[in-house]
């Protein structure tokens, strides 16, 4: 099977700008999962999808968003981007039957920069 | 709320020698998983081993096993036999409804 894939993998964007990630499962998983990591704050969860529901979210301010569509690919929206925002953003995707105690596998990652 | 330490920013190992890290959890939940994940420099994280808070038996995959001591909330994962390709970033994480991260483990292996 192919594994977690993320686009793009590298972003560079102004302070004011808003972006956009993708993060298609593994087939057949039902559920992903955001992640922001920062040598700061470590690794951070974002929120959960699935089935194109929000099923968990994590404590981030609103400008950051997310969307699941029918064929479980996900997108993650960050608006009006600050430079703390800057971070590698990672992507897991799981068959969702158990919730979050199912194994998760994780993509590539998104390094955003934000200048 | 659920939290989980590594107290050892860094750990270091000569190849072929067996290595151990520490992680510690704070949980009231009685069911629920945790994980080690390896973090190399490509950034990608990789499941090393999964163990579920119910089993008293400790997992193990290959090279990899942990020491899970439910009742003292520690998980700790031991490295047999090291290999130059066992450098990277460790994190052990918890979970219920979602994954909780340690702060990780930077582990180095000297030929």
């Amino acid at each position: 099977k192919a594994g977690v894939t993320q686009t793009p993998r590298y972003l560079i964007k102004t302070r004011g700008q808003q972006v956009t990630l993708s993060c298609s499962p593994i087939s057949g998983h039902r559920s992903v999962s955001w992640y922001q990591q920062t040598p700061g704050q470590g690794l951070q969860f974002l929120f959960e999808y699935f089935s194109e529901t929000q099923r968990n979210k994590g404590n981030f301010p609103g400008r950051f968003s997310g969307r699941q569509f029918s064929n479980s690919r996900s997108e993650m929206n960050v608006s009006t981007l600050e430079l703390g925002d800057s971070a590698l953003y990672l992507c897991a995707s799981s068959s969702g039957v158990a919730g979050a105690t199912d194994t998760q596998y994780f993509g590539p990652g998104t390094r955003l920069t934000v200048l | 709320a659920q939290t989980v330490t590594q107290s050892q920013p860094e750990m270091s190992v000569q190849e072929a020698e067996t290595v151990t890290l520490s992680c510690t959890y704070d949980t009231s939940e009685s069911d629920y998983y945790l994980f080690w994940y390896k973090q190399p420099p490509s950034r990608q994280m990789i499941l090393v081993i999964r163990q579920e808070a119910y089993k008293q038996q400790n997992a193990t995959e290959n090279r990899f096993s942990v020491n899970f001591q439910k009742a003292a909330k520690s998980f700790s994962l031991k490295i047999s036999d090291s290999q130059l390709g066992d450098a990277a970033m460790y994190f052990c994480a918890y979970s219920t409804d979602k994954l909780i991260f340690g702060t990780g483990t930077r582990l180095q292996v000297f030929p």
